[in-house]
């Protein structure tokens, strides 16, 4: 089955640095990549849609500045949290769909991001 | 808005029972709605679909029911064992977002008792 990875699995940063979560479709092109957020207790949030080659979209109350999203190719996309702050700690998910799929999407395992 | 809910935050079965989560969705836009598990510290597994066009579709132990009339979604666990304990989630894809996203419920935590 299609696979995603994401990279790394849990971080711990201090608060002002920037934190780069890397994802991967492992057996797959992807070429939409999405970006969710997930608190605690809560439901996947979606942050931002990204298909290959071409600008993120994201959604009503994100920053485009802070959480700068890259999917520079069909197997990788990068979310980037920059001058990181406790309130962005959470759980980042990315999820990946086939090429060839209308709707289904591959999630990847989460990153656990703490910021101190 | 667009959302999706769920009537129970919490289902607490014994094991061999028989599971029902339900979920309330309300954009009639969408045409495709999924339910994912969800085990603590890990991304959500993908259990089964359905597409608007069809009221039931069963997989193995699961069953997913529509009524689009209610939008309404369910899902039922047969013989609910142990291992399927855990966070349940309905997401739907409303037809008039343009990237095919998904649009995820608010969750029901499954607890099964040996």
């Amino acid at each position: 089955g299609a696979v995603v990875s994401q990279h790394p699995s849990w971080v711990i940063c201090k608060s002002g640095t920037s934190v780069k979560i890397e994802c991967r479709s492992l057996d797959f092109q992807a070429t939409t990549m999405f970006w969710y957020r997930q608190f605690p207790k809560q439901s996947l949030m979606l942050m931002a849609t990204s298909n290959e080659g071409s600008k993120a979209t994201y959604e009503q109350g994100v920053e485009k500045d802070k959480f700068l999203i890259n999917h520079a190719s069909l197997t990788l996309s990068t979310l980037t949290v920059t001058s990181a702050h406790p309130e962005d700690s959470s759980f980042y998910i990315c999820s990946g769909r086939d090429r060839w799929s209308s709707y289904e999407q591959y999630f990847g395992p989460g990153t656990r991001l703490t910021v101190t | 808005g667009e959302s999706v809910g769920l009537h129970l935050p919490t289902l607490s079965v014994q094991e061999g029972d028989n599971s029902i989560i339900n979920c309330a969705y309300s954009n009639s836009a969408s045409d495709y709605f999924i339910w994912y598990k969800q085990e603590s510290g890990k991304g959500p597994q993908f259990i089964i679909d359905i597409r608007s066009n069809m009221d039931k579709r069963q997989g193995q132990r699961v069953t997913v029911l529509l009524n689009k009339t209610v939008k309404h979604l369910s899902l039922q666990i047969a013989a609910t064992q142990p291992g399927d304990s855990a966070v349940y989630f309905c997401a739907e894809n409303p037809t008039n977002t343009g990237f095919q996203k998904l649009v995820f419920g608010t969750g029901t935590r499954l607890l099964v008792s040996p």
